[in-house]
């Protein structure tokens, strides 16, 4: 159980071009989803929470308009990378929690997406 | 100063050896504690969760000191199936959930 897919798993784009990423939750709700970037020997830094049905908390330092969260049902969050630069090229993560396990603090990853901007 | 802050390593062991990574945390309202285990390119893994002043499972040990704001692990009888990056992580007071990753000590096994 508990499983989190993302798609895809790795995309190349040219410079100025928008990126979608799609997060599931396969076998569990999820009202909290987070997403993460990582640099290479670099630690997870935490993007932004995305709450279903409400609008995303960013991070300080995370342009909430360059990075645009949609989290429309319980089981899918969606990020969008707009007008992508090379600088963006990263390794995005996402996280949920279920729904039903109230306090618990796991947090289940996704396998990540590569990006790389060209 | 880092929220958390880690060994970057890389530690090289041989298999059977004893291996200990340590952990400091900046935030002393900090409220729970974890140790994930990542291999290259892939999501991280919850490895153990610490409670109290620390737990043991199998070959592992994690402690909790929170007067140093200090964590550490210990792995024992070190096999080659342990090497990956082993990341400290803390979960703050309040705040939607949110983890705070220190950037991971490397271990590498060699037969």
């Amino acid at each position: 159980g508990a499983v989190v897919s993302q798609h895809p798993s790795r995309v190349i784009c040219k410079s100025g071009t928008s990126v979608k990423i799609e997060c599931r939750s396969l076998d569990f709700q999820a009202t909290t989803m987070f997403w993460y970037r990582q640099f290479p020997k670099q630690s997870l830094m935490l993007m932004a929470t995305s709450n279903e049905g409400s609008k995303a908390t960013y991070e300080q330092g995370v342009e909430k308009d360059k990075f645009l969260i949609n989290h429309a049902s319980l089981t899918l969050s969606t990020l969008t990378v707009t007008s992508a630069h090379p600088e963006d090229s990263s390794f995005y993560i996402c996280s949920a929690r279920d729904l039903l396990e109230g306090d618990s603090y796991e947090q289940y990853f996704g396998p990540g997406t590569r990006l790389t901007v060209t | 100063r880092k929220e958390v802050e880690q060994d970057p390593g890389p530690f090289n062991v041989p298999e059977g050896a004893t291996v200990a990574f340590n952990c400091t945390y900046s935030n002393s309202a900090s409220q729970s504690f974890f140790w994930y285990r990542q291999d290259c390119r892939k999501e991280p893994k919850l490895l153990m969760s610490i409670y109290s002043s620390g737990n043991e499972d199998g070959r592992f040990t994690a402690q909790l000191n929170r007067a140093s704001q200090y964590i550490s692990l210990l792995i024992r009888d070190s096999k080659l199936s342990d090497s990956a990056t082993y990341l400290c992580v803390v979960k703050p007071q309040g705040g939607y959930n949110k983890l705070i990753f220190g950037a991971g000590t490397r271990l590498a096994v060699h037969p």
